[in-house]
């Protein structure tokens, strides 16, 4: 059984940087890709980027280009996303969730989500 | 960027009726790679539907979804008291990026 388990809630202070995490279990982490979508209270899904670790390739919103990190460290299977420079607005809560590498795929196990309060 | 726009924004329903929910996409979505979502309150999004008409594993056969290019639907047949929820449409054809529709808040009349 495919498990996503993310890491805990975080208070961080604007301008400060947060790095969540993805530990997947279960499954063959290099060979899909883990997609980072953030949910602001209250409002949609927005998708931030993604990484391909087989590939160590990542791919960026454009709207957090510059902002955000994706990595994935394959010996432990898992992906982490960095945010900086941080507002007020990046309160959220934030899923990984397991899509497709080489061919387009639904995002089929979602992380249990990882709030993030960004506040003075 | 594809961008998908889903209606309507608030669907108010009882149970045992059906329910038709609607995605509209900007341009054309390649081979249907256009996806459902559910999500309740407090958890994270569930796959429901993907390449536009197949189930998810374990998902009810209420659960329908259709459509092609850029107009797709899902239909719930009867809806249970469980389905009350907001769903989401995305399309993950044309990924990076792929994108989600704004969602349709589906609620107990």
């Amino acid at each position: 059984q495919v498990q996503l388990v993310q890491s805990g809630a975080e208070v961080k202070k604007p301008g400060s940087s947060v790095k969540v995490s993805c530990k997947a279990s279960g499954g063959t982490f290099s060979s899909y890709a883990i997609s980072w979508v953030r949910q602001a209270p209250g409002q949609g899904l927005e998708w931030m980027g993604r990484i391909i670790p087989i590939l160590g390739i990542a791919n960026y919103a454009q709207k957090f280009q510059g902002r955000v990190t994706i990595t994935a460290d394959k010996s432990t299977s898992t992906a982490y996303m960095e945010l900086s420079s941080l507002r007020s607005e990046d309160t959220a809560v934030y899923y990984c969730a397991r899509g497709g590498a080489q061919l387009p795929r639904p995002f089929d196990y979602w992380g249990q989500g990882t709030l993030v309060t960004v506040s003075s | 960027e594809i961008v998908l726009t889903q209606s309507p924004g608030t669907l108010s329903l009882s149970p045992g009726e059906r329910a038709t929910l609607s995605c509209r996409a900007s341009q054309s979505v390649s081979s249907s790679y256009l996806a459902w979502y559910q999500q309740k309150p407090g958890q994270a999004p569930r796959l429901l539907i993907y390449g536009a008409s197949s189930r998810a594993t374990g998902i009810p056969d209420r659960f329908s979804g259709s459509g092609s290019g850029t107009d797709f639907t899902l239909t719930i047949s009867r809806l249970e008291p469980e389905d009350f929820a907001v769903y989401y449409c995305q399309q993950y054809g044309s990924s990076p990026p792929c994108t989600f529709g704004q969602g349709t808040k589906l609620e107990i009349k």
